[in-house]
């Protein structure tokens, strides 16, 4: 079975500061995407940045990096400048690419930004 | 595309009655996952469909939920009998096999009395 696991339920930082949450993960693939969702208080579930395994250049989105280490299976989200609107629970996901899109969540991190 | 949608946003019921949600998936979409999501359970897959086949329910808790997908834009999530155990937000998600990350509705707040 593939676990995730998030070992900070929760964060906080102050406005336009740089903080990065961790994600780590098991599986014997070699194939596989990552994947980091926001959850505002709003509930709506949102993807902030994709990974694919074979590519070893860490995806950016905006503000948003992550910090990809395979042999380690660490994959962290790092949020710079941060934003009132970040204050959210994040998820990190991982999806093998052998045997359909299902996803193995994390437990989640919930990160307060402080004005 | 409107994204994925779900119906309603709100339930609440009464023990022991029939709960039904609903959902439409982004058009184009081949894959669609029911998920629960609560404070201590997290969120929690229960089914998820192939060009409207079930692959996995290992995830739905007891023959009290079933879920259909009678057609590529429409499936249900059925709860019958309702317990308050079975309290929670309902999130369907959907995705395609050429791009895989998944894209979730608004959710379904239950809530069973």
């Amino acid at each position: 079975a593939q676990t995730v696991t998030q070992s900070q339920p929760e964060m906080s930082v102050q406005e336009a500061e740089t903080v990065t949450l961790s994600c780590t993960y098991d599986t014997s693939e070699n194939n596989y995407y990552l994947f980091w969702y926001k959850q505002p208080p709003s509930r709506q579930m949102i993807l902030v940045i994709r990974q694919e395994a074979y590519k070893q250049q860490n995806a950016t989105e905006n503000r948003f990096s992550v910090n990809f280490q395979k042999a380690a299976k660490s994959f962290s989200l790092k949020i710079s400048d941060s934003q009132l609107g970040d204050t959210a629970m994040y998820f990190c996901a991982f999806m093998r690419t052998n045997t359909g899109n299902q996803f193995y969540f994390g437990t989640g991190t919930s990160l307060t930004v402080i004005p | 595309d409107a994204g994925v949608i779900q119906s309603p946003r709100h339930e609440v019921t009464e023990m022991g009655q029939e709960v039904t949600l609903r959902c439409k998936p982004i058009s184009g979409h081949d894959y669609l996952f029911w998920y629960r999501q609560t404070m201590m359970r997290g969120l929690e897959l229960l089914i998820y469909f192939n060009n409207n086949v079930p692959i996995d329910d290992s995830g739905m808790p007891e023959d009290r939920f079933s879920a259909k997908m009678p057609n590529a834009s429409f499936s249900t999530l059925k709860i019958q009998p309702s317990e308050p155990r079975d309290s929670a937000v309902y999130f369907c998600a959907s995705s395609s096999s050429r791009e895989y990350e998944q894209y979730f509705g608004p959710g379904t707040r239950l809530t069973v009395t």
